[in-house]
């Protein structure tokens, strides 16, 4: 059950795009298409962004996108806004009939 | 509007017992799985443990196995998590979440606030 590997940190300025990437193993990103990716904001509960690798929940803006290549799962955001600065935490199913997370990338916004 | 409210946490002494509850309402509860998952202050998410619909089914994380159980009453859409042989790293803020994938596809689409957990003597 060891933690997916995320970067601690990501910049952008407003209005750039940047990615967050989410390495794992075959017997949980690679090995399934339900990498999911989570936003938290300091003091709030996290809040899903992207499930399924590419699917966003309703309400989630177009500006948010994700993709997975074999054992590594990304997060895009195009068109950066103030407001996405935050921890970003990707999770994955895991073949042990877990849940595991990323260790959180700090996104900041320049 | 979906609302789950954790409740149950405070200061512990190690090797102490306490009992998490997770209010849900505004869903129809026994529908769908539910999961714990932690957080120490600074830290990231750590998943601790999920239960299915009807209960019969549980996961734990291999950290709290033996030691934490995870229970539901869907006739007072509760969650529960009991945790005893509690240790200083279980200090973490513990999350409730709705899962509206299930066993192989979790995606946890609501959380509640957290309640903090402090083990120290």
């Amino acid at each position: 059950q060891s933690a997916l590997t995320q970067p601690a940190s990501v910049s952008g300025s407003p209005g750039q795009s940047i990615t967050i990437s989410c390495t794992g193993t075959n017997s949980d990103v690679g090995g399934y298409k339900y990498v999911s990716w989570y936003q938290q904001h300091p003091g709030k509960a996290p809040t899903l962004m992207i499930y399924e690798v590419n699917t966003r929940p309703s309400g989630i803006p177009d500006r948010f996108s994700g993709s997975k290549s074999g054992n590594t799962a990304s997060l895009t955001i195009s068109g950066l806004q103030a407001e996405d600065e935050g921890d970003y935490y990707c999770s994955s199913y895991s073949s042990s009939s877990t849940l595991v997370f990323g260790g959180g990338t700090k996104l900041t916004v320049l | 509007e979906v609302q789950l409210v954790e409740s149950g946490g405070g200061l512990v002494q190690p090797g102490g017992s306490l009992r998490l509850s997770c209010a849900a309402s505004g869903f129809t509860f026994s529908n769908y799985w539910m999961h714990w998952v932690r957080q120490v202050p600074g830290k990231g998410l750590v998943w601790v443990s999920r239960i299915n619909s009807d209960g019969r089914s549980t996961d734990y994380a291999d950290s709290v196995k033996g030691r934490f159980t995870i229970s539901r009453d869907n006739a007072k859409n509760t969650l529960y998590l009991q945790m005893n042989s509690l240790r200083a790293e279980d200090t973490a803020v513990y999350y409730c979440a709705r899962d509206s994938g299930g066993y192989y596809h979790p995606l946890l689409d609501y959380w509640g606030q957290g309640t903090l957990v402090t083990v120290s003597s």
